[in-house]
């Protein structure tokens, strides 16, 4: 199976910094991949699939980047609402599978 | 806009099976524009997907859960199904109903979250 490796596991930023999340898949994964997010107690949400294809209605300060194997994702400048895990998966490969997860949470 | 609702017992015994049915509204199931899912995870940890179902039946399973779970569709009730049988303490977990498209027959990403079902197995 293929694994997707989140770095980091944890992250401490403030309003209005810029971060990077980092997810590493053990194999090809093409550019199927997705990044959502989750909030404690909320259903996971779509954020950016196709590696760096806004889902429509998402924030413009989100954004995707990567192909093959190694993968980004970018908050240009973290608002309050963005404090949450997100989470990688692939889909190009069965089974599906997601990174363990990043939390960012206020510094 | 589609809607995905969960339903079914929040509690389970062990070694029985784990019945979960999804309400799908805004969307029918019978669309070949979609691909229906269930994705499940343990208090406190990742995500786990469980296995996909397509339109004309064809479904595709984690080989981790695959001999001990099935998904169908009830087309009647605009409905999705999972079953699980033979669970443990380890299946315990809030469990998602999930959809997304299907374009040039290649399933995209999961768009469609329902909010989730959590299911405990302890007697």
């Amino acid at each position: 199976d293929i694994q997707m490796t989140q770095s980091p596991s944890t992250l401490s930023a403030s309003v209005g910094d810029r971060v990077t999340i980092t997810c590493r898949a053990s194999q090809y994964v093409s550019d199927y991949l997705a990044w959502c997010q989750q909030k404690p107690g909320k259903a996971p949400k779509l954020l950016i699939y196709k590696a760096s294809t806004l889902k429509s209605g998402v924030p413009s300060r989100f954004s995707g980047s990567g192909s093959g194997t190694e993968f980004t994702l970018t908050i240009s400048s973290l608002q309050p609402d963005d404090f949450a895990t997100y989470y990688c998966q692939q889909y190009n490969h069965y089974p599906y599978v997601f990174g363990q997860g990043t939390r960012l949470e206020i510094k | 806009q589609m809607q995905l609702q969960e339903s079914g017992p929040g509690l389970v015994k062990p070694s029985e099976t784990l019945s979960l049915m999804c309400t799908v509204s805004g969307g029918s199931i019978t669309s070949s524009t979609f691909y229906w899912a269930w994705v499940r995870q343990p208090p406190g940890k990742e995500l786990e997907w469980i296995g996909n179902i397509y339109y004309g039946g064809s479904t595709y399973y984690n080989v981790s859960l695959k001999s001990r779970v099935a998904i169908s569709v009830d087309t009647s009730k605009n409905q999705v199904s999972l079953k699980m049988n033979s669970v443990t303490a380890a299946d315990t977990a809030v469990y998602y109903c999930v959809s997304g498209v299907v374009i040039a027959s290649r399933p995209q990403a999961f768009d469609y979250w329902g909010q989730g079902t959590l299911v405990t197995v302890s007697s």
